[in-house]
């Protein structure tokens, strides 16, 4: 069974200041996706890693890939108000198209 | 795009009736779609893969015969809560599979609160 750790669980911050969220597993992912979500809504899909030491970047988010395909983080930059929800990291296995979801990260971010 | 609706948003029921929830991927094919269950304040648990043309396979816990998939056609995935019970309450959301590169698009997911 793939597991994968999340971190921090809550998170509350102040408008203009910078955060890290973590996700962490045994398991090697062929694929991780981190998604958003606010209440009472589906998780919306920000971004697909595939590659070991992939980073993307998306506005003031950066994902990071660990090279090993076991580890992701996320780095926001600046954070708004508008950050906040909650973030859900996501993995794809080699053994097909199930996704094993963390725990999730929920942010606050305060004007 | 990729837009995954569901229908309805929110539903009350009765205890014991049965409630159908839809799935709908709007402008592309899925292949395959998922049905999740979310608690308040927690993350994503997976419920069931729903293929089209074939049986869908449930997780383990899950009780096949209480929740009934029909993946009918590669846009639409039904999950039908029979006998729902106050238990079943919860936060039910789809996702469907483009394009087979695992990555999953959701629906804005069905509130069913069971009286």
């Amino acid at each position: 069974t793939q597991l994968l750790e999340q971190s921090p669980q809550f998170l509350s911050i102040q408008e203009g200041e910078n955060l890290t969220v973590y996700c962490n597993s045994s398991s090697v992912f062929s694929s991780l996706q981190w998604y958003r979500q606010e209440p009472g809504e589906g998780p919306v899909l920000l971004v697909t890693v595939v590659t070991g030491g992939e980073v993307k970047k998306l506005k003031r988010l950066t994902f990071q890939f660990g090279d090993a395909r076991k580890d992701s983080s996320l780095h926001i930059t600046a954070a708004q108000p508008g950050d906040t929800g909650l973030y859900l990291c996501a993995g794809a296995g080699d053994a097909g198209n199930m996704l094993t979801f963390g725990g999730g990260t929920r942010l606050m971010v305060k004007p | 795009g990729a837009v995954v609706s569901q229908h309805p948003s929110w539903v009350i029921c009765k205890s014991g009736t049965s409630v159908k929830i839809e799935c709908r991927s709007l402008d592309f094919q899925a292949t395959t779609m998922f049905w999740y269950r979310q608690f308040p304040k927690q993350s994503l648990m997976l419920m069931a893969t729903s293929n089209e043309g074939s049986k869908a396979t449930y997780e383990q816990g899950v009780e096949k015969d209480k929740f009934l998939i029909n993946h009918a056609s590669l846009t639409l995935s039904t999950l039908t809560v029979t006998s729902a019970h106050p238990e079943d309450s919860s936060f039910y959301i789809c996702s469907a599979e483009r394009d087979r590169i695992y990555e999953q698009y959701f629906g804005p997911g069905t509130r069913l609160t069971v009286t």
